[in-house]
C-alpha cells in the first residue's frame, strides 16, 4: 500500500514570496491533515479535511495560509506571502476514519520550507 | 483539552528497557492515549494506543493506571535505531483534530 506522498521535499524562498505544497493521501482515506513542525517542536495542526470539507482550521493563519482539497483526494497548502517564521516542515497526514479502530494517523515525509 | 507532560530527554544503552512516562491529569472519559515515534527528516509514526490497563504490540507496551492520569510507554531491549523523539497524545480518537502534539521526549540510545 502506497503511503502519503508529499512534494516538494525541500523549498527555499525569499520572504514575501509564495509557495505551495502538495499532498496525496493514502487511497481511500477520507480525512486529511496539514501540520506545521518548527525545529525542536512537536507538530502543530493547521487544518483538517473530511473529504473536501474543512473540519477544523482554527489554527491556520488565514491571512497568509490557505488550503484546499477540491475533489476530496489530494490537497494543496499555500503560503502567500511567506514570513521568516514560516520556516518549518509541513507534514501531511491521512486517516481512515471510517474504520476508526485505531485512530492511527499516517504521515508523509514532509516538505521542508526555508524562508530567507 | 487534556495537555500532556513528558520529560524533554532520556538516555539509555543498547539492550536496556526504556520507560517513558507521560502525565495527563485532565484526561477526559472518552480520551485515548496514543504514542508516536519520529525520526529526523520523517513524519511521526504510530506506535501504540490504549484506553486503560495494559496494551502490548510487537514493538512496545503501554501501561495505564486505573486513574488514567498518566501512562508509560515501555520499549523492551532498545537498540541504536530506537533513537528518536517520542510523543504522547491524549484525545478522543474519533475526533483527531483535538489531538495535540507536545514537545515530545528525545530518547538517545548509546552503544
Amino acid at each position: 500500500e502506497a503511503g502519503v506522498a508529499q512534494s516538494p521535499r525541500y523549498k527555499i524562498i525569499e520572504k514575501r514570496q509564495s509557495v505551495a505544497f502538495w499532498c496525496n493521501p493514502i487511497s481511500g482515506h477520507a480525512t486529511l491533515y496539514w501540520y506545521q513542525q518548527i525545529l525542536g517542536q512537536g507538530p502543530k495542526l493547521l487544518i483538517q479535511f473530511q473529504n473536501n470539507g474543512v473540519v477544523d482550521d482554527s489554527q491556520l493563519p488565514k491571512d497568509r495560509f490557505s488550503a484546499e482539497r477540491l475533489k476530496g483526494v489530494d490537497s494543496t497548502l499555500k503560503i502567500q506571502p511567506a514570513k521568516l517564521e514560516d520556516s518549518a516542515v509541513y507534514l501531511c497526514a491521512s486517516r481512515d476514519i471510517l474504520r476508526g479502530d485505531t485512530g492511527e494517523l499516517f504521515f508523509g515525509e514532509g516538505s521542508r520550507l526555508t524562508v530567507l | 483539552l487534556a495537555k500532556t507532560t513528558q520529560p524533554i530527554s532520556m538516555d539509555s544503552y543498547e539492550g536496556q528497557e526504556v520507560n517513558i512516562t507521560c502525565s495527563h491529569n485532565n484526561i477526559a472519559t472518552n480520551d485515548y492515549i496514543t504514542w508516536y515515534q519520529q525520526f529526523p527528516s520523517q513524519g511521526p509514526r504510530f506506535i501504540i494506543q490504549g484506553y486503560k490497563t495494559k496494551v502490548t504490540n510487537e514493538v512496545a507496551s503501554l501501561f495505564i493506571p486505573a486513574d488514567r492520569k498518566s501512562s508509560t510507554l515501555s520499549l523492551p531491549r532498545v537498540s541504536l535505531s530506537d533513537t528518536a523523539v517520542y510523543y504522547c497524545l491524549v484525545g478522543d480518537k474519533y475526533n483527531f483534530n483535538k489531538f495535540y502534539f507536545g514537545s515530545g521526549t528525545k530518547l538517545n540510545v548509546k552503544p
